[in-house]
């Protein structure tokens, strides 16, 4: 079975700061992993995804994230947030096998001071 | 926008009711994801359709029950409500079943059981 596990149920950074969302994954077969951005009243976006090949993806919005194997994580992060960075992040990974379904974190709320 | 549509945005009714929630996916896409949020359980996946067929089930009550219809349209039926049901209902859709593929969401159903 596949799990994911968000480090950090809430972070906030500072306008300008780095901003850094942490995932470690549980698989028993090369995984696939997204990062989706869920704003205020709407739906989850998509912002990368990693399947396979290189292991830094970059997304939408200045957000990449790097597949590293050896630590089964797969962290978001962004050189300098902005104001509309603030949102809810969510890590998936998935699909597996015969399931097709995406096994999401618990998600982490990002905060982006003035 | 996604592509991804459901029907209503809100929905407010009583226990014991039945309600149906209404989603059509991307033009093109054959696979249709049912997930609900909530606060407690975070997002979980209840039940894939593909091109009118059952795929997959997850964490779907007895009381809950979906279908793809030919034009590939989905419905989720929800019956003898519980408020413990109240929550964000979510579609998705990906264009076939590969592994790797994205899934799009639609903005949801908010479903409120008083």
């Amino acid at each position: 079975a596949q799990s994911v596990t968000q480090l950090g149920s809430h972070v906030s950074v500072s306008e300008g700061a780095l901003v850094l969302l942490r995932c470690n994954y549980s698989s028993s077969v090369p995984p696939y992993l997204f990062w989706y951005v869920q704003y205020p009243n709407q739906g989850l976006q998509l912002l990368l995804k990693y399947t396979t090949g290189a292991t830094l993806v970059k997304g939408i919005n200045g957000f990449e994230a790097e597949f590293k194997k050896s630590e089964t994580s797969f962290h978001l992060t962004k050189p300098s947030a902005h104001m509309s960075d603030a949102a809810e992040y969510f890590c998936a990974v998935g699909p597996s096998g015969s399931a097709r379904q995406l096994t999401f974190g618990s998600g982490t709320q990002l905060t982006v001071l003035p | 926008d996604s592509g991804v549509t459901q029907t209503p945005k809100h929905l407010i009714t009583a226990t014991g009711q039945r309600v149906t929630l209404r989603c059509s996916p991307r033009s093109g896409d054959l696979s249709v994801y049912w997930y609900q949020q909530s606060l407690d359980q975070g997002l979980q996946f209840l039940i894939h359709y593909y091109n009118g067929e059952e795929r997959a089930k997850g964490n779907i009550l007895e009381r809950f029950s979906a279908q793809q219809f030919p034009d590939l349209h989905s419905e989720l039926n929800l019956s003898s409500l519980e408020l413990g049901d109240s929550a964000l209902y979510f579609c998705a859709s990906s264009v076939a079943t590969g592994q790797g593929q994205e899934q799009f969401f639609g903005p949801g159903t908010r479903l409120t059981v008083l």
